[in-house]
């Protein structure tokens, strides 16, 4: 059964700890993605890779780190160094056609709350 | 680099009615155009897309959308509404290697 796994669906952290969110997919899709949802903003994006090894900011990268070890695997770290962590996380992945990525398919979403 | 605007936050429905959810891109060029939606407790899910060619564009569930290029536009429709679209809609635009998307529309259908 193909798709997108993140785990877990729900996530409470104390302030000051840094947290790691899990993101797999079988698609096998080169390119990988990681947003954050707030009521109101849509989704924003914190950081993407196209390639193993190899990741790029995004418009909210600030307070996040990321890996890309192996295709199937992006896991998104949310340091203490982020001020407003508590939010809806999402993760999508896409094929990269005659070097483009298109549409993103995406991940069940983690909901983290920061206390 | 571009930009999406949904000008519609809340749009409350009842069942049957015609619905048009607005999407507006900041420039022109060749353009890759997206509808996302999000029904409670799922995963988003791609409604319709637009590359090319024909600008009447027909999705999943009875959803069309239609590229105007000349008013920077792609607004989601359908022709009549069920309880079960409740749901909050997302427009998105490529931009190079990633996509951005507007800040969603949440429409809900009454019986």
């Amino acid at each position: 059964d193909g798709g997108i796994t993140q785990s877990p669906k729900y996530l409470f952290r104390k302030e000051g700890q840094n947290v790691t969110l899990s993101c797999e997919q079988n698609l096998n899709h080169d390119a990988m993605y990681w947003y954050r949802q707030d009521p109101g903003q849509g989704l924003r994006l914190i950081y993407y890779s196209q390639i193993v090894n190899d990741f790029q900011k995004g418009d909210i990268a600030e307070g996040y780190s990321v890996s890309r070890e192996k295709k199937e695997s992006f896991p998104l770290t949310v340091t203490s160094a982020q001020k407003n962590p508590t939010a809806f996380y999402l993760c999508a992945s896409s094929p990269i056609l005659q070097g483009m990525a298109y549409e993103q398919y995406f991940g069940p979403g983690t909901r983290l709350t920061v206390t | 680099a571009q930009s999406v605007s949904q000008h519609n936050h809340h749009v409350i429905l009842s069942e049957a009615a015609s619905l048009e959810l607005g999407c507006n891109y900041s420039y022109g060029g060749t353009v890759n155009l997206f509808w996302y939606v999000q029904y409670p407790g799922q995963h988003l899910q791609l409604l319709l897309k637009y590359f090319s060619g024909d600008p009447l564009v027909k999705g999943i569930k009875g959803f069309e959308a239609e590229f105007i290029k000349s008013k920077f536009s792609f607004n989601l429709r359908k022709p009549s509404v069920q309880w079960s679209d409740t749901a909050e809609y997302f427009c998105a635009v490529k931009d190079t290697d990633k996509l951005i998307f507007g800040t969603g529309t949440r429409l809900q259908v009454f019986p």
